[in-house]
């Protein structure tokens, strides 16, 4: 049972490139986002889709774009990295509406 | 809107002792409400849940939780802890109103450091 994969792990970028995290579940979840974790901040939501073809914003949504053109697979794409985008970023994925979320190992990113 | 507040950044205990992390958060109208923990380097994982009925939840690893709606908390309790509890854990609610509704929300984190 894979749950959700995240790749790569590790990444570090310079100022202005860009780049996409990837993000598969095998769960057949309707449900994932993706979200940041900052020291002393906890997790904070960046974008999350409801279903295929449908995404929407989180609390953090600057510099960061979506697109969920598969119920399996919802990449995170950084259009122009910035050093402020530095962070670990999560994806999850949950069967519906406030239900359990089921989160990947996580991608730390380094933005120099 | 609603949020999640930890108040406590970090808790020292011995091994062996009882643990409570305490967990407020504003009203929604059903509390969806959960319980992760995260190891070093490691994602999350779920230690417990409620949505309704019985007010005081069993998780895994030994962990229980119980909701108070008149004090607006789903404390994390664990008569004995473990040194292989040492780790962050967090606390979640499910949003049911305004923007981003169906997701979670996290508190800010408390980390556990358990004494020999």
């Amino acid at each position: 049972n894979a749950g959700v994969t995240q790749t790569p792990k590790f990444q570090v970028l310079k100022t202005g490139q860009s780049m996409t995290l990837q993000c598969a579940q095998d769960m057949n979840h309707e449900y994932m986002s993706w979200y940041r974790q900052d020291p002393g901040m906890g997790l904070r939501l960046i974008h999350y889709s409801v279903g295929a073809g449908i995404t929407d914003q989180g609390e953090v949504p600057n510099g960061y774009n979506v697109s969920r053109s598969t119920t399996e697979d919802f990449p995170l794409r950084l259009l122009s990295a910035a050093p402020s985008q530095t962070s670990v970023y999560f994806c999850a994925s949950s069967p519906g509406w406030n239900t359990e979320a089921f989160f990947g190992q996580g991608t730390r990113l380094t933005v120099v | 809107a609603q949020s999640v507040t930890q108040p406590d950044i970090h808790i020292t205990v011995s091994e062996g002792a009882s643990l409570e992390l305490r967990c407020n958060y504003s009203y929604g109208a059903t509390p969806y409400l959960f319980w992760y923990v995260q190891s070093p380097g490691q994602g999350l994982q779920l230690l417990l849940k409620y949505f309704s009925g019985d007010t005081l939840v069993q998780g895994i690893k030994g962990f229980e939780a119980e909701f108070k709606r008149s004090q607006s908390s789903f404390n994390l309790r664990k008569p004995s802890v473990h040194w292989s509890d040492a780790a962050e854990y967090f606390c979640a609610v499910g949003l049911d109103y305004g923007g981003s509704q169906g997701n979670l929300i996290f508190g800010k984190g408390t980390k556990l450091s358990v004494k020999p």
